[in-house]
């Protein structure tokens, strides 16, 4: 798996934007670039995952550079109950790679 | 995406005991895998396991502690043997990673404790 670089934490407002990075810059040119959450006592949640285009879903946005070296995942609007550590991550091999966790980022929304 | 069912959500044993937990998903999967997150600490891939043959096992985890069953498509089980205070951790399943390259799902986890 390429190896990923995330900041232990970040902070943000209830309402505002939080922004996410995550440095991989040893990824291949067939590698995705995945997002999963994990929410206290709570299994891993996919959030959302690309390859070399933006990507846009129900849940966030996902910001990979030209040279796909880094990516941000933001979420427009932060709550409360976004919450959670968050996990950039770029399964390696084939399709089928296992997923290999990182420390990932606390993120916490305050009032 | 496959919505997994993961049984028990939670258990305390005694040391020296063995715990099967379970994993049931609503569809067929080729490939299921197994996570420990001990407390505090991220998700370690314990073993791959694919329907009809042996699961493999990532380093530092071997059959013997951690002996797995996949008899179908859709269920899997993994075993914790001989239980010491130090496997108390939370035990998940995941299923995903088809060739369209979907999300991965996990299941809820199980929560253990060995006293």
């Amino acid at each position: 798996d390429a190896k990923t670089t995330q900041p232990p934490s970040m902070d943000c407002a209830e309402g505002r934007a939080a922004n996410l990075p995550c440095n991989h810059s040893t990824i291949s040119g067939n590698e995705y670039v995945y997002w999963y959450r994990q929410i206290h006592s709570q299994g891993p949640q996919y959030i959302i995952h690309g390859l070399k285009n933006n990507e846009t879903n129900e849940m966030a946005s996902l910001i990979i550079t030209e040279d796909r070296k880094s990516s941000t995942l933001i979420l427009p609007h932060a709550t409360l109950r976004d919450t959670a550590v968050y996990y950039c991550i770029v399964p390696g091999g084939t399709s089928y790679g296992k997923l290999t966790f990182g420390q990932g980022t606390i993120l916490t929304v305050h009032p | 995406s496959a919505v997994i069912s993961q049984k028990p959500s939670r258990d305390i044993c005694q040391r020296g005991t063995s715990l099967t937990i379970q994993c049931q998903v609503d569809s067929q999967v080729t490939m299921m895998f197994w996570y420990r997150q001990q407390p505090g600490q991220s998700l370690t891939l314990i073993a791959t396991a694919n329907q009809g043959s042996e699961a493999t096992y990532e380093s530092g985890f071997v059959i013997d502690k951690f002996p797995i069953s996949r008899p179908n498509l859709t269920f899997s089980t993994l075993t914790v043997s001989n239980m010491s205070p130090e496997d108390s951790s939370i035990y998940l399943c995941s299923v995903g990673g088809g060739r369209v390259n979907y999300g991965y799902t996990f299941g809820s986890g199980t929560r253990l404790t060995v006293v």
